[in-house]
């Protein structure tokens, strides 16, 4: 079974400035896959980043980059030079290499101030 | 490129009435793919995945069911909806690893 704990249920940011949203795992399979979801009030799932367990480099898209650290079990997904466009429902999720099954975090929801 | 179509967007249907939402995939062949529902704008769970044609598994007891009759048509059901079963219903396929969904189907059961 796996599970995702995201711990910060709400953040906020101002505009132009970095935040960090955490998230840590839990699974017993050697390979797997971590994602960051985005949501927007129009509630499409937005893929936003994708991290290969295998893969000791941390992934980085554009303004976004994650802290992978696989014996803490930690995924975290750092926002640089936020923008309005960013406020949204982020999720934490992770999916093994069979069928792309993922299970989901609870959920963080970010404001952007302006 | 691949995209996914699920419909409708919202529906508003009174309990024990049936259901029927569908959902296809362009642009791959043989994709997997799932249903997922999303309660009070939190976590998704995991309804049903399927990685084939006929080839349906249930991840969570419930008053749904789920079909692909074709390659890439996956369909949710209900016989008679349950006040319960209201929510937002998405859609999602995956190759390896990841997944990509749908806009998502809202249902209100009234």
């Amino acid at each position: 079974a796996q599970t995702v704990t995201q711990s910060q249920p709400e953040m906020s940011v101002q505009e132009a400035e970095t935040v960090t949203l955490s998230c840590t795992y839990d699974t017993s399979e050697s390979d797997y896959y971590l994602f960051w979801y985005k949501q927007p009030p129009s509630r499409q799932m937005i893929l936003v980043i994708r991290q290969e367990a295998y893969k000791q480099q941390n992934a980085t898209e554009n303004r976004f980059s994650v802290n992978f650290q696989k014996a803490a079990k930690s995924f975290s997904l750092k926002i640089s030079d936020s923008q309005l466009g960013d406020a949204a429902m982020y999720f934490c999720s992770i999916g093994g290499t069979s069928y792309g099954k993922l299970t989901f975090g609870q959920g963080t929801i970010l404001t952007v101030h302006p | 490129s691949q995209t996914i179509h699920q419909w409708p967007a919202t529906l508003v249907q009174p309990v024990g009435s049936p259901l029927s939402l569908e959902c296809t995939v362009e642009g791959t062949s043989n994709p997997n793919l799932y249903w997922y529902r999303q309660a009070a704008g939190r976590g998704l769970q995991l309804l049903f995945y399927s990685v084939g044609i006929g080839q349906i598994s249930s991840e969570v007891p419930q008053n749904l069911s789920a079909s692909r009759p074709q390659d890439r048509q996956f369909i949710l059901s209900s016989k008679k909806l349950l006040l319960s079963d209201s929510g937002f219903y998405l859609c999602a396929w995956s190759v390896r690893g990841g997944a990509f969904f749908g806009q998502g189907t809202r249902l209100t059961v009234v």
